[in-house]
């Protein structure tokens, strides 16, 4: 099925640094998400954003939701250590009167005290 | 918040024997639920979606008469994995939308991590 190209697929940095991941597709998305997972649970909603060009932060996160609608990136700023966990990306539209969510291969990041 | 309940957990089985998978909106009505398969280090993979009340929709690839699909309720749709053979252990997770807001964003559940030895 379709993915979107997440980068990078991993990231190892020190406590205090900040990071930043991305998505773009070939598609257009009507919504596009960012989830966070933890080892054995489902991925939890970080941010949502739903025009082009729009950027949401959610305490150190920040978003953006790409002009052309086929991208987007995730920024954390000050890491900590309990932000390790894999980032997805998501991008919704809406096909036939039914939904889809596509999702990126995600990033993993790691955090050293 | 919206929050959405799978169970169990996990679970072994063994190869040939069914297991069926819960999920449960706690306090929103859900018309609609997706599951998902997720293979270790991978993404998220759309398996189908449930519609309550009527038969579920599958993805191109996902077999129907093997991953049975029942929306019985608004707040309550099961997966059953028949003849479950060690090729489908992994990682299956349900999501659902709150309603009322078409832009809301899917939420998920906790995941039910499924070995068949």
């Amino acid at each position: 099925g379709q993915q979107l190209n997440q980068s990078p697929q991993s990231m190892f940095i020190q406590e205090g640094e900040d990071v930043s991941m991305n998505c773009t597709s070939s598609s257009i998305f009507n919504t596009w998400l960012w989830y966070k997972q933890e080892p054995g649970e489902g991925p939890v909603l970080l941010i949502a954003l739903y025009k082009a060009g729009e950027l949401t932060s959610n305490g150190r996160l920040t978003a953006q939701f790409g002009i052309t609608r086929k991208d987007s990136f995730l920024n954390i700023s000050a890491s900590i250590p309990s932000d390790v966990g894999i980032y997805f990306c998501a991008g919704r539209k809406t096909q036939g009167g039914s939904e889809k969510l596509v999702f990126g291969k995600g990033t993993k990041l790691t955090v050293n005290p | 918040g919206a929050v959405v309940s799978q169970h169990p957990s996990r679970v072994i089985c063994k190869s040939g024997t069914s297991v069926k998978i819960e999920c449960r909106s706690l306090d929103f009505q859900a018309t609609t639920m997706f599951w998902y398969r997720q293979f270790p280090k991978q993404s998220l993979m759309l398996m189908a979606t449930s519609n309550e009340g009527s038969k579920a929709t599958y993805e191109q690839g996902v077999e129907k008469d093997k991953f049975l699909i029942n929306h019985a309720s608004l707040t309550l749709s099961t997966l059953t994995v028949t003849s479950a053979h060690p090729e489908d252990s992994s990682f299956y997770i349900c999501s659902a939308r709150a309603p009322g807001d078409r832009r809301s964003p899917l939420h998920f559940g906790n995941g039910t991590r499924l070995t068949v030895t």
